[in-house]
């Protein structure tokens, strides 16, 4: 399978605790982003990478909230001290971006099957 | 501010009827537009796209999309809805991150 992968599927932990997520994505695209879905409601943006350089993070994204991508490959996201409101699907999607774009591109960003976070 | 706007949070439908899910944008130049699907407890799949050209777009599972500047629509079409369709769906515009609608969900009834 070729697509985006993302680990684990599913997480339960308790307040307090530390979680961190991957994500894998199509193997040449360049650009990989970080999504936070609720039941029901649509994506959120978290933040985006390209390749290695971290370009834009929500204001969603708090402290307790920290991504990676260190070589421009998979991205990991860390949520430190865990509490109940962190409880939501976390979406990943990489597209490939053939200019380094300041603006609105039209590549399609393409989702892997989510990280399901439940915080006790 | 630019946004894109999914009037109707629930649409239902009969097997076999045509179905149209709307979506309306709000979005300086000119647009590119997607559309995106979501399976219960699975990520979104990727439908189809505008970005230039014919104004009607086809894309997969025999979905289409008309793109109509004058009245700054996207909206989603299917000649004959399978129960299979039953599903949520997104409207969303590219500003570096995707700028999601709020998502209807289609209920096809057998």
């Amino acid at each position: 399978d070729t697509g985006v992968s993302q680990d684990p599927r599913h997480k339960i932990t308790k307040r307090g605790q530390n979680v961190t997520f991957r994500c894998d994505p199509i193997s040449e695209h360049n650009r990989l982003y970080w999504y936070r879905q609720t039941l029901g409601q649509g994506p959120e943006f978290l933040t985006y990478f390209q390749n290695e350089a971290q370009l834009e993070k929500s204001r969603l994204l708090s402290d307790r909230f920290s991504a990676e991508r260190p070589k421009g490959s998979f991205s990991t996201l860390e949520i430190q001290r865990t509490e109940q409101g962190d409880s939501a699907m976390y979406l990943c999607a990489s597209s490939l971006s053939r200019k380094w774009t300041s603006g609105r591109a039209g590549e399609t960003q393409y989702f892997g099957p989510g990280t399901r976070l439940l915080v006790l | 501010a630019q946004s894109v706007a999914q009037p109707e949070d629930q649409v239902n439908v009969a097997e076999g009827n045509p179905l149209t899910v709307k979506c309306t944008y709000s979005v300086s130049g000119n647009p590119y537009l997607f559309w995106y699907v979501q399976y219960p407890n699975r990520g979104l799949q990727f439908l189809l796209k505008y970005i230039t050209g014919d104004n009607l777009v086809k894309g997969s599972y025999g979905f289409e999309a008309e793109f109509n500047k004058s009245q700054t629509s996207f909206h989603l079409k299917k000649p004959s809805a399978l129960v299979s369709d039953s599903a949520l769906y997104f409207c969303a515009f590219p500003n570096r991150k995707l700028i999601w609608g709020l998502g209807t969900s289609l209920a096809v009834n057998p």
